[in-house]
């Protein structure tokens, strides 16, 4: 069993629809949660990151980490074509900075 | 000019070859970090260096070496490269964090086939 899964999509939605890309996870102790996007034929992006448990918004994006349940989500409002990516979680425990598990990644487009 | 470059971009081998990626970065980073990707298995870490004197082996080290030249330069070599080597391979660096979030920078990749 994979440490961390992620649904491969792809999801498909329309411009301005609000998206919900998800992933749940094995580890306990996992604090880190990020989220990760990568355009066709580039290296991934660091989106955000939120430490332990709650939620963190920056502009139309925001990460949620709910660790009873070991499952963490990205919320995107009023999506848009240039979304269009794969949308990598990832995750690392407190002391292994350098040891970041990923999740295969969620295709997604935005149809305009 | 992009902070972490990857060379080649593109690479068609055959098996039993010897063959380098190279990777450069201009960040002044410290850390720096080889992965590879695969479709469905997302990336996992090769190999990682602290700094010129300090290489670790990652999940999947097994018929990779690597060099770090520098400390802006990180090198992976497939000795003899097999079919199951194709995937994308990435380069990423980071700063080390401190009392600050570790975070890495990955480089645009390498697509690497295996015939």
């Amino acid at each position: 069993q994979k440490e961390v899964e992620q649904d491969p999509g792809p999801l498909s939605v329309p411009e301005g629809a609000i998206v919900s890309l998800n992933c749940t996870y094995s580890n306990s102790a996992f604090q880190y949660f990020m989220w990760y996007r990568q355009y066709s034929r580039k290296g991934p992006e660091l989106l955000m990151y939120t430490y332990s448990s709650g939620n963190k918004e920056d502009g139309r994006f925001t990460a949620q980490v709910d660790k009873s349940s070991k499952y963490i989500s990205l919320f995107i409002r009023d999506s848009q074509p240039s979304d269009s990516a794969t949308y990598l979680c990832a995750m690392r425990t407190m002391d292994s900075s350098y040891k970041l598990i990923f999740g295969s990644g969620t295709r997604l487009l935005v149809r305009p | 000019d992009a902070d972490v470059t990857q060379t080649p971009r593109n690479r068609i081998t055959k098996t039993g070859k010897r063959i380098m990626l190279e990777c450069s970065q201009t960040k002044g980073h410290d850390r720096m970090y080889w992965y590879r990707q695969d479709p469905g298995l997302g990336l996992q870490l090769i190999y990682y260096s602290f700094d010129v004197k300090d290489i670790n082996k990652g999940e999947i080290s097994d018929g990779y070496s690597v060099s770090r030249q520098a400390q802006a330069k990180f090198s992976l070599s497939l000795e003899s490269a097999i079919p199951n080597q194709t995937a994308l391979y990435f380069c990423a660096t980071s700063s080390g964090g401190g009392l600050s979030f570790d975070t890495q920078y990955f480089g645009p990749g390498t697509r690497l086939t295996v015939l």
